[in-house]
C-alpha cells in the first residue's frame, strides 16, 4: 500500500521567515496530494491541494510544488505569521479514493 | 451548519464496553471515510463508503469495528469489546464520487479507561 513520510517532524520559524516542508510517497499510481492544518483540538482543514498533472500551485503566502519523477511534494510558507502555528499534514490519495497521511509537521511561528 | 457533523464529541467508557459513533456528511456527498487519530500521528484509514456500499476497510482494522452506511447519508462506527488501545480521536470525512476533496468533521475523541 501507499507510504507517505513527511519532514521535518517539527519546526520553529522567526515570524517573517519561509517555512518548508517535506513529503515523499510511495505509489506511483497517487494522484491527488492534498495538505491540512490541524490546531490543536480541532478538525484537519484544507489548505491547499495539487494533482498530478500540475507541478506547482499557489494561493497567497502558499505553494505546493511536486515532483511525480521523485515522487516527492513539498509546501512553502512565505512571511510566515504567529497564526500560522498548527499541526501540518500531507496526504496522498489515488483516484478519490482513501487519503494515507504523513505523521505532521507541528509548526511554530515566534513573533 | 453544512459541515460534516459527529456525535457524540467525546465518549469516555470503560473497557470491554461497545460504543457507536455517528456522521453525518455534507448532503450530497455520496462518499464518506473513517478514519482515526492518535496523539501524534497523522489520521490512519479505516474504511469508507460511496453511497451505502463499503467500498474498502484497512486490513488493519479487527473484527471488533464495523461500520454502516444503511441509506447511503449517514454512518456508523461500533467498536465492540473497546480496549485502552481504541483510545483516540474517530473522524469521519465526506467527498463527492468524483472529487478529491475530502472535508473533515470535528472528530470523536474516545477514551477507553
Amino acid at each position: 500500500g501507499e507510504n507517505v513520510e513527511q519532514h521535518p517532524s517539527t519546526l520553529s520559524v522567526q515570524e517573517g521567515d519561509s517555512a518548508v516542508i517535506k513529503c515523499t510517497y510511495s505509489d506511483s499510481a497517487s494522484n491527488y496530494f492534498p495538505w491540512y492544518k490541524q490546531e490543536l483540538g480541532k478538525r484537519p482543514q484544507l489548505i491547499i491541494d495539487i494533482r498530478s498533472n500540475v507541478g506547482e500551485k499557489k494561493d497567497q503566502r502558499i505553494a505546493v510544488t511536486l515532483n511525480k519523477t521523485a515522487k516527492h511534494f513539498s509546501l512553502h510558507i512565505t512571511e510566515t505569521q504567529p497564526e500560522d502555528s498548527a499541526v501540518y499534514f500531507c496526504a496522498a490519495s489515488i483516484r478519490a479514493g482513501k487519503s494515507t497521511f504523513g505523521d505532521g509537521t507541528t509548526l511554530t511561528v515566534k513573533p | 451548519d453544512t459541515g460534516v457533523s459527529q456525535d457524540p464529541r467525546h465518549k469516555i467508557t470503560k473497557r470491554g464496553q461497545n460504543v457507536t459513533f455517528r456522521c453525518d456528511p455534507i448532503s450530497e456527498h455520496n462518499r464518506l471515510y473513517w478514519y482515526r487519530q492518535t496523539l501524534g500521528q497523522g489520521p490512519e484509514f479505516l474504511t469508507y463508503f460511496q453511497n451505502e456500499a463499503q467500498l474498502e476497510k484497512s486490513r488493519l482494522l479487527s473484527d471488533r469495528f464495523s461500520a454502516e452506511r444503511p441509506k447511503g447519508s449517514f454512518s456508523t462506527l461500533e467498536i465492540q469489546r473497546t480496549e485502552q488501545g481504541d483510545s483516540a480521536m474517530y473522524l469521519c470525512a465526506s467527498s463527492l464520487a468524483l472529487e478529491d476533496t475530502q472535508y473533515f468533521g470535528p472528530g470523536t475523541r474516545l477514551t477507553v479507561l
